[in-house]
């Protein structure tokens, strides 16, 4: 059992390039999402998703898009990268709803520290 | 929006306890989590209360005042591994965000 699996896990983009932050998840769980970390900022949420199909913004969604084609994908891609989104960005799972003795916990991937110069 | 208001630091010595308080303002909650987190790491699920009262896990307690919008992680018997960020997260909405608190860094000095 992988849990939440994100690629690349270090990347230095130049100003303008654009690319794709991979996340897959293998517990079959409907909710889906990305968050950035920056110092003294906590965690903060980008996009999200509740299914397949399904996306909507978070609380920083500008330079960011999302797609969700299937239950375990959630590709968080950069159009033109900027030297403001230098951070580290974590990918999370979690059901949408408590299944017997499992709540709503949020499983996190090891993240991706990504600098943008 | 949502508010989540948490100490920034925290010091401690090993095998004392520690109170770490965490106070919010939402609509639609739906569960309050608390995750640790290790310099370079990422975060790991501590405790969860979606109903009043304390829930105790081992040496960590968590307990949750939904009038209040108020909660606080306790650990007991601390030691130098707890040295981390502690993370307070809601989750409100009909969608179920998580939103987090800026985290709590604890250190325990020996």
């Amino acid at each position: 059992n992988a849990g939440v699996t994100q690629t690349p896990k270090f990347q230095v983009l130049k100003t303008g390039q654009s690319m794709t932050l991979q996340c897959a998840q293998d517990m079959n769980h409907e909710y889906m999402s990305w968050y950035r970390q920056d110092p003294g900022m906590g965690l903060r949420l980008i996009h999200y998703s509740v299914g397949a199909g399904i996306t909507d913004q978070g609380e920083v969604p500008n330079g960011y898009n999302v797609s969700r084609s299937t239950t375990e994908d959630f590709p968080l891609r950069l159009l033109s990268a900027a030297p403001s989104q230098t951070s580290v960005y974590f990918c999370a799972s979690s059901y949408l709803s408590v299944r017997g003795s499992m709540n709503t916990e949020a499983f996190f991937g090891q993240g991706t520290r990504l600098t943008v110069v | 929006g949502q508010n989540i208001d948490q100490p920034t630091e925290m010091t401690a010595t090993e095998g004392a306890i520690v109170q770490i308080n965490c106070t919010y303002q939402t609509s639609g909650f739906n569960g309050l989590f608390w995750y640790q987190q290790h310099a370079g790491e990422a975060p790991t699920f501590l405790s969860y209360n979606v109903l009043d009262g304390l829930e105790e896990k081992g040496r960590f307690s968590s307990f949750l005042s939904r009038s209040k919008g108020y909660s606080y992680l306790l650990l007991k018997e601390l030691q130098m591994k707890d040295s981390a960020s502690y993370l307070c997260a809601v989750r409100s909405g009909s969608a179920r965000q998580l939103t987090f608190g800026s985290g709590t860094q604890l250190t325990v000095l020996p």
